[in-house]
This record gives structure tokens, sequence and C-alpha cells, in this order.
């Protein structure tokens, strides 16, 4: 059963800190793996898109990393902001099945002062 | 900015009646799009998949009569609710794939009295 799962389900840090979120999966035939930011009461948006050949990728204070023979991906964020509070969700598509998208639950981050 | 546009972002009906919700693909053409639905505190579940100029394609466990579909052109997708009732309250989000990349709506929260 193609699955998603993140952890923690929660999480609080004061500002400043850094912190990995967590995304296992159990998807196959694997496409791409892709992280979202969902602040409260609005759509997700786009991080990152990593592929089968990618181990890491950055965008600003986001640190994605894949490894496709472990089937883990984390998510780092480095000097966190009070911004940086939301919902995180690892969607992994899979290329077989005209590309489902399969969503992990989310991690709730919540950045405290 | 946005690239995919929800209208409205909030609704508050009475018990029976039907709502519309549209999905509009700014400055691009989409000729599928997605309709989610979100619970509180968990990740986004797939409804259907809008095609244009053809029937949406429904996930299992969600009732086509219930939940309308239609994409009527390329930029613009509809989802009605009909003979809303209190358990349909959720958050609703559309997505539109855009070069490989997936851009979601803000959302529009639904509240049935």
């Amino acid at each position: 059963k193609n699955q998603v799962e993140q952890s923690p389900q929660s999480l609080i840090i004061l500002e400043g800190k850094n912190c990995t979120l967590q995304c296992n999966y159990t998807v196959s035939p694997f496409s791409n793996l892709r992280w979202y930011k969902q602040d409260t009461g609005r759509g997700p948006v786009s991080l990152t898109i990593m592929t089968f050949s990618e181990n890491t990728k950055s965008n600003g204070r986001y640190t994605a990393t894949l490894d496709a023979d472990t089937k883990q991906s984390s998510l780092h964020i480095t000097a966190s902001q009070l911004s940086d509070s939301a919902s995180y969700i690892c969607v992994v598509i899979s290329s077989g099945n005209t590309g489902k998208l399969i969503f992990g639950q989310g991690t709730t981050l919540q950045v405290k002062p | 900015g946005a690239v995919v546009s929800q209208h409205p972002s909030w609704v508050i009906c009475k018990s029976g009646t039907s709502v519309k919700i549209e999905c509009r693909s700014l400055d691009f053409q989409a000729t599928t799009m997605f309709w989610y639905r979100q619970f509180p505190k968990q990740s986004l579940m797939l409804m259907a998949t809008s095609n244009e100029g053809s029937k949406a394609t429904y996930e299992q466990g969600v009732e086509k009569d219930k939940f309308l579909i239609n994409h009527a052109s390329l930029t613009l997708s509809t989802l009605t609710v009909t003979s809303a009732h209190p358990e349909d309250s959720s958050f609703y989000i559309c997505s539109a794939a855009r070069l490989g990349e997936l851009f979601f709506g803000e959302g529009s929260r639904l509240t049935v009295l």
C-alpha cells in the first residue's frame, strides 16, 4: 500500500533554532517527492521538488534531503523565524497509476519567540 | 503572485442548500485540475480530478452526485456541494499543474449551519 508517514506530528521550537522534519514513504514506483508549506487557512505552497537522483536541494533556509534507497526524506529549517509556523506536508508522486499524489499527514511547526 | 485562484475564500450556508466554489488558473491553461478536502489538523484528501471537456474522475468514497464538478473551460473548474449538510463543512482546495509544478489555490472554507 502506498503510504507517506511524517514525523513528528507536531513540533514547538524557539525562534532562531533549527529543526528537522521527517518523511518516510512506501510509494512505488517513485517519481518525485515534494515538500509544501501550508499556513493556517491557506493553500499549500511548494518548497522543494526532489527527483530520484537528487540527494539534497535547498530553498533559502529550507534544505530537503532524499534517500531513495531507504525511502526517506527530511526537511531541515535553519534559523527558524516566527513566519515558519505552519504545517509542512510531504507529498510523493507515483510514476505509475497516472502520477497519483500521496499526501503525508503533515507536521505542524510552531515557532515561539 | 498566485497562479491558481479560488472563490469564495469562505462561505456560510444553510443546510440543504447548494454551494459553488470556483477554481481558476491564472495566465495558463489547465486541462486537469484537482479538488481536495481538508479537515482540521489533517492533510489534504484528493476528492476528484477535473478534466476539461469530459467527466471528472472521483476518488473512491466520494459521491459524484453530491460533489458536482464542471470543467467547462481551460481556466475554470467548479465544485458544487449539493444539498449541503453540516458534515460537509470543511476546507476545500483546488490545484493545477503548470510546467511540472503543482500550484494550489488559497482554499475555500465552507461552513454549513
